[in-house]
């Protein structure tokens, strides 16, 4: 399975709204989705899981939605710290292993 | 919770051992996997192991073994013939869910240690 994200760069400012893309080459099954952040010299932090479910910790702010091949990771009222890049990934085991996207970066406008 | 250690400058064909030392969770009940990411590129699943399954990139097939020592609280990644596309943030991750179900959302996030593979 091929995740595509979109768009590669997002130029947005403080207080709107960000929609970022992910679509898969194949149906994923059961939503087995998940999106990450990360910044500079950081290690990604899980956000979404199941496409839809918020990691511990993640503010309402940010929520996922989707199903089949199209999935969103929407963030409200973008926040200084929200500017980062953030990927995709389908887990699962069908295929048996993970994929990533190419990755959105979130920079500011 | 998770530390990498023993990223290194290496020559092409060369070999590094790789480890990932986890705290604060029952390490023997979750898959374990390591990710990385070269430099200015995004991420790149390299290898899961489950309490004795293991799996791993095409990329790295043949070349890379993962294991891991339960009474250390320990993961892994040994990593021979290695070429210049090896350069990368090698990152350890912890499965979300217990089980060993190896094929999981990851939660939680190594550092990352910093392999460069040059002449």
């Amino acid at each position: 399975i091929v995740l595509t994200q979109s768009p590669g760069t997002l130029s947005l400012s403080p207080g709107e709204r960000a929609t970022l893309s992910c679509r898969a080459s194949q149906s994923i099954t059961s939503n087995y989705l998940a999106w990450y952040q990360q910044k500079p010299g950081q290690a990604p932090r899980l956000l979404i899981y199941g496409a839809s479910s918020r990691a511990t910790g993640i503010p309402d702010t940010f929520s996922g939605s989707g199903s089949g091949t199209d999935f969103t990771l929407t963030i409200n009222r973008l926040e200084p710290e929200d500017f980062a890049v953030y990927y995709c990934q389908h887990y699962g085991g069908s295929p048996q292993m993970h994929t990533f996207g190419q990755g959105t970066e979130l920079e500011i406008k | 919770q998770l530390l990498e250690s023993g990223g290194n400058l290496v020559q092409p064909g060369g070999s590094l051992r790789l480890s990932c030392a986890a705290s604060g969770f029952t390490f023997s009940s979750y898959s374990m996997s390591w990710v990385r990411q070269a430099p200015g590129k995004g991420l790149e699943w390299v290898a899961s192991i489950g309490n004795r399954e293991t799996f791993f990139a095409d990329s790295v097939k043949g070349r890379f073994t993962i294991s891991r020592d339960n009474s250390k609280n320990t993961m892994y990644l040994q990593m021979n013939s290695l070429r210049a596309e090896d350069t990368a943030i090698y990152y350890c991750a912890k499965d979300g869910v217990s089980g060993n179900r190896i094929w999981d959302y990851f939660d939680c996030w190594g550092l990352g240690t910093p392999v460069t593979v040059s002449s």
